[in-house]
């Protein structure tokens, strides 16, 4: 069975550190997109990557093809990036998404 | 400005009645889908469908149905077979299926008692 793993479940974090959520994959996928759900429910997507890395100002996710593993890092970390963060993959040869339980981040002031 | 809109946003029926939940879109995105999330689980697809006229059953779709009839707008009916309907709804869209950037909706919680 095709399964996304994330890590941690939960994190609490103190303002202005640094940031890593995990998210592993079991055989090989066409894409991996991170996704940003908020306490009213709505979800944005911030990344979509196949290979290597991407930026997006404070937040940066990287994809290791070999070892099936992608990870998010957040800079300098604010209370306004308290959200559920999502992860999720295409496999190959599947037109769908295969998503992940989230990570629930917590940034204290 | 362009988006996905969904409503409403809470919605409570009464058990064996069948609600629809309304998605619109005006990114001119063919793909359009249906998802459902339940506390503690990743979110599950229920139906999609990649142009107009046309739409395919996702992993969980007993008891729901949809309709395509215009490419701004894909309803999802959650019928009285549905045996735990109590959820949130998420609509996307995609410029086309597959390998696109999906784009949500604000959801439409749904409480069923």
């Amino acid at each position: 069975k095709n399964e996304v793993e994330q890590s941690p479940q939960n994190l609490t974090a103190q303002e202005g550190e640094f940031i890593t959520i995990n998210c592993s994959y079991s055989v090989g996928i066409s894409a991996l997109h991170w996704l940003q759900q908020h306490p009213g429910g709505g979800i944005v997507s911030l990344f979509m990557l196949s290979s290597g890395k991407k930026k997006h100002g404070r937040l940066i996710a990287t994809i290791n093809i070999q070892e099936k593993h992608s990870s998010l890092h957040i800079t300098a970390s604010h209370p306004r990036d308290s959200a559920v963060y999502i992860c999720a993959v295409r496999y190959r040869g599947n037109e769908k998404l295969t998503f992940g339980t989230g990570t629930r981040l917590t940034i204290i002031p | 400005d362009g988006g996905i809109t969904q409503s409403p946003k809470y919605l409570f029926r009464k058990e064996g009645q069948n609600v629809t939940l309304s998605c619109e879109q005006n990114l001119n995105h063919d793909a359009m889908y249906w998802y459902r999330q339940d506390p503690g689980q990743g979110l599950r697809l229920i139906y999609y469908s990649q142009i107009v006229n046309d739409f395919q059953k996702g992993d969980i779709a007993e008891g729901y149905s949809v309709s395509r009839e215009k490419k701004e707008s894909f309803p999802l009916t959650v019928t009285s077979a549905q045996k735990n309907p109590t959820a949130f709804y998420l609509c996307a869209s995609s410029l086309q299926g597959g390998g696109y950037e999906q784009y949500f909706g604000p959801g439409t919680r749904l409480t069923v008692t």
